[in-house]
């Protein structure tokens, strides 16, 4: 069974630029996950969606960060303007239904300049 | 608000030593608690994890127990090894959240042979 897939791998832009993430989770999966890990820290959930519907977005900084699940498959995250302090790993994860294990992709490295 | 404590790294042991990590939560309710590993250049992985009060996580040589009158669920391995080296993560998850998860810093091993 192929895994959490995300793109690009690496990602290096400056700040002001906008910069777009792209998840494909795992066949079937109905919920999916976007974290951000700053280096040296834990990963924190940034927004969680059941199907195309948005359960829990409270940590999203909305003013530059954005995300959308159109179809219910796939998931895009958006941030736009980029800060330096935005420089972090971004992981996605899926599960299969609601309360059962999630899995991780292997994330997308930003980093600002 | 819901989060976890681990202690700080990294730790580094000699092969066959025994592991600790720390581990405490702030929560209300009755989360499920979990380790997660991340081994060099590799993506998050659920280590073990307990959903109640007494229960013992297990996993790959690895044990952890919930205990609710400590708020504790520290990581233990009898015999590290050199491939045990990685980050370590606490985290938990509140019941009605889905498998959203709240980290801890992470703790990183070194294993030397």
């Amino acid at each position: 069974e192929a895994g959490v897939a995300q793109s690009p791998r690496y990602k290096i832009i400056e700040k002001r630029q906008s910069v777009a993430f792209w998840c494909n989770p795992i066949s079937g999966h109905a919920t999916l996950y976007w974290y951000q890990q700053i280096l040296g820290q834990g990963p924190k959930l940034l927004i969680q969606f059941q199907n195309n519907g948005v359960v829990d977005d409270s940590q999203l900084p909305k003013d530059r960060f954005s995300a959308e699940r159109l179809k219910g498959v796939d998931s895009t995250l958006k941030i736009q303007p980029a800060k330096l302090e935005d420089s972090a790993v971004y992981l996605c994860a899926s599960s299969g239904e609601w309360n059962t294990e999630a899995f991780f992709g292997q994330g997308t490295r930003l980093t600002v300049v | 608000g819901d989060s976890v404590t681990q202690m700080e790294g990294p730790v580094t042991l000699s092969e066959e030593a025994f592991l600790t990590i720390n581990c405490t939560y702030t929560a209300t309710g009755y989360p499920s608690l979990f380790w997660y590993v991340q081994y060099p250049g590799e993506g998050l992985q659920l280590l073990l994890k307990a959903t109640k009060a007494d229960d013992k996580g297990s996993n790959k040589g690895f044990e952890a127990t919930y205990r609710k009158e400590t708020t504790s669920f520290h990581l233990e391995k009898g015999s590290v090894q050199v491939s045990d080296s990685a980050v370590y993560f606490c985290a938990l998850k509140r019941s009605n959240s889905g498998y959203a998860l709240n980290f801890g810093k992470g703790t990183s091993l070194l294993v030397t042979p």
